[in-house]
C-alpha cells in the first residue's frame, strides 16, 4: 500500500536552531516526493521536489530509497518558516494529480 | 496568470441532501483534481479528469462524482451527504504528465458543514 508517514504533529524549535521535519513512505516502485507546504492564511504550494534536488528558502530534502525517507532540513530556522508543512508522494506516471499526502507538521518557530 | 479558484468557499448542509463544488483551473492547465481534508489530517486524493473523463479515483464511495468542461472548470458533486462528509474540499489544477514540472496548483478550498 503506498503510504506517507509524518511522525511529528508540531515541531517547536526556536529561531537560528536547525529544523528536520521526518517523513517516511512506503511504495513499491519509484516514487516521485514532495514538500508543499501552507503559511497562515495561504494556499497549499510546492516547496519542493526531490527530482529537481534544489534548495527552496533553504530548505532541502533528500529521498534515502534504503531508508524509505525524504526528509526536509533547513540549518537555521526562520520566524517566517512557520507553517505547515505536508510530505506527499506520486507513484506512477499516469495520475500526474493524485498525491498522497502525510497528515502534516506544523513547524513553530520561535523569535 | 489567473489561478485555481472555488466557490462556494463555505456551505453549510444536512444529512440526505447534495452539493455542488466548483472549480476553475489555473490558466492553460487541463487536469484537475480534487481532494477532501478533514480536520488535522493531509488531503486525500478523491478523483482526477483529464479532457473531460475522470482518469484516476481514489478510495470514495459512487456518491462522490464530478465533471470538467471543456474550458477546464470543475464540478464536484456529492449526493447522501454524511456527517462525516464535512471537510474541506481542495481543488488543484496541473499539466498532463509529461509535461510541466508536475506540480499541482491548488484552490484556497470549499469548507463543507454536514448536520
Amino acid at each position: 500500500a503506498q503510504r506517507v508517514t509524518q511522525p511529528e504533529k508540531l515541531l517547536s524549535v526556536f529561531k537560528g536552531a536547525p529544523v528536520e521535519l521526518k517523513c517516511n513512505y512506503s511504495y513499491s516502485g519509484s516514487p516521485e516526493l514532495f514538500w508543499y507546504v501552507q503559511y497562515s492564511r495561504q494556499r497549499l504550494q510546492l516547496l519542493l521536489r526531490h527530482i529537481s534536488r534544489e534548495s527552496i528558502k533553504g530548505f532541502t530534502a533528500d529521498l534515502n530509497k534504503g531508508e524509505t525517507s525524504f526528509h526536509l532540513k533547513k540549518p537555521f530556522a526562520q520566524e517566517e518558516d512557520s507553517a505547515m508543512y505536508y510530505c506527499a508522494l506520486r507513484g506512477g506516471s499516469g495520475n500526474t494529480g493524485k498525491l498522497i499526502f502525510g497528515q502534516g507538521t506544523t513547524l513553530q518557530v520561535k523569535p | 496568470e489567473t489561478g485555481v479558484t472555488q466557490s462556494p468557499t463555505h456551505l453549510i448542509k444536512t444529512r440526505g441532501q447534495q452539493v455542488t463544488l466548483r472549480c476553475s483551473s489555473q490558466s492553460g492547465h487541463n487536469t484537475v483534481s480534487w481532494y477532501q481534508q478533514a480536520l488535522g489530517q493531509g488531503p486525500q486524493f478523491i478523483f482526477q479528469y483529464y479532457r473531460e473523463e475522470e482518469n484516476g479515483r481514489g478510495n470514495f464511495p459512487p456518491r462522490f462524482s464530478g465533471l470538467q468542461f471543456p474550458n477546464y472548470s470543475s464540478e464536484l458533486n456529492v449526493n447522501a451527504l454524511e456527517l462525516d462528509d464535512s471537510a474541506l474540499y481542495l481543488c488543484a489544477s496541473s499539466l498532463p504528465s509529461g509535461g510541466g514540472t508536475g506540480e499541482l496548483f491548488f484552490g484556497e478550498g470549499s469548507r463543507l458543514t454536514v448536520l
